[in-house]
């Protein structure tokens, strides 16, 4: 099956800074990629979709521009936390499609803003 | 918009046992359904997909089947292992996915 990845696996930040995952489709072409935002013993909740070359598109509730998404290439997909703060804290996982409508998911990234 | 129930929430089998997880959605009109295996603090692992089309999808001790029409899908898992403690999640697939809370399965030794 087709493999994402997702770097890094885990990231400690201070409150006030930014951070910024990577998702990558190793051996397709992702067209469409989509992060998801998971707290402790709850479901994956949607936060946006991205399409490689152009604007993403946010769910409701989501700050776009607290959560920068950037599709800059077929391959890779980019979630930037600005500023982050603790209520951050989760653990981020990514999602790409090509040319089937199957997602493929990354491992997931731990994100913890102290 | 689309909204996932899994049930039960949590299940604690012993070994051996022949178990069903249950899912139900509002929205049938989907392309597929997925089963995920998530375990502790790691990502998601695809277990089955169910086209539209089918009926049921299997895969080794694993069966699931979809009733489009009511809005439900079932994951049967033969003869548990303690391996198989995961928590297991059901997408009705429409691109993007939506979930369930899921189900937290526990296989005691």
């Amino acid at each position: 099956g087709a493999v994402v990845s997702q770097h890094p696996s885990w990231v400690i930040c201070k409150s006030g800074t930014s951070v910024k995952i990577e998702c990558r489709s190793l051996d397709f072409q992702a067209t469409t990629m989509f992060w998801y935002r998971q707290f402790p013993k709850q479901s994956l909740m949607l936060m946006a979709t991205s399409n490689e070359g152009s604007k993403a598109t946010y769910e409701q509730g989501v700050e776009k521009d607290k959560f920068l998404i950037n599709h800059a290439s077929l391959t890779l997909s980019t979630l930037t936390v600005t500023s982050a703060h603790p209520e951050d804290s989760s653990f981020y996982i990514c999602s790409a499609t090509g040319s089937s409508p199957e997602q493929y998911f990354g491992p997931g990234t731990r994100l913890t803003v102290t | 918009k689309q909204e996932v129930t899994q049930i039960p929430a949590a299940l604690s089998v012993p070994e051996g046992e022949n178990l069903v997880l249950n899912c139900s959605f509002t929205d049938s009109a989907i392309y597929n359904l997925q089963w995920f295996r998530q375990d502790p603090g790691k990502g998601l692992t695809s277990l089955l997909l169910i086209q539209s089309s089918q009926r049921e999808q299997t895969s080794g001790r694993l069966n699931a089947s979809l009733d489009k029409s009511s809005g439900r899908s079932t994951l049967y898992i033969a003869a548990s292992q303690p391996g198989d403690s995961a928590t297991y999640l059901c997408a009705p697939g429409n691109t993007p996915l939506v979930f369930g809370k899921g189900t937290r399965l526990s296989v005691i030794a």
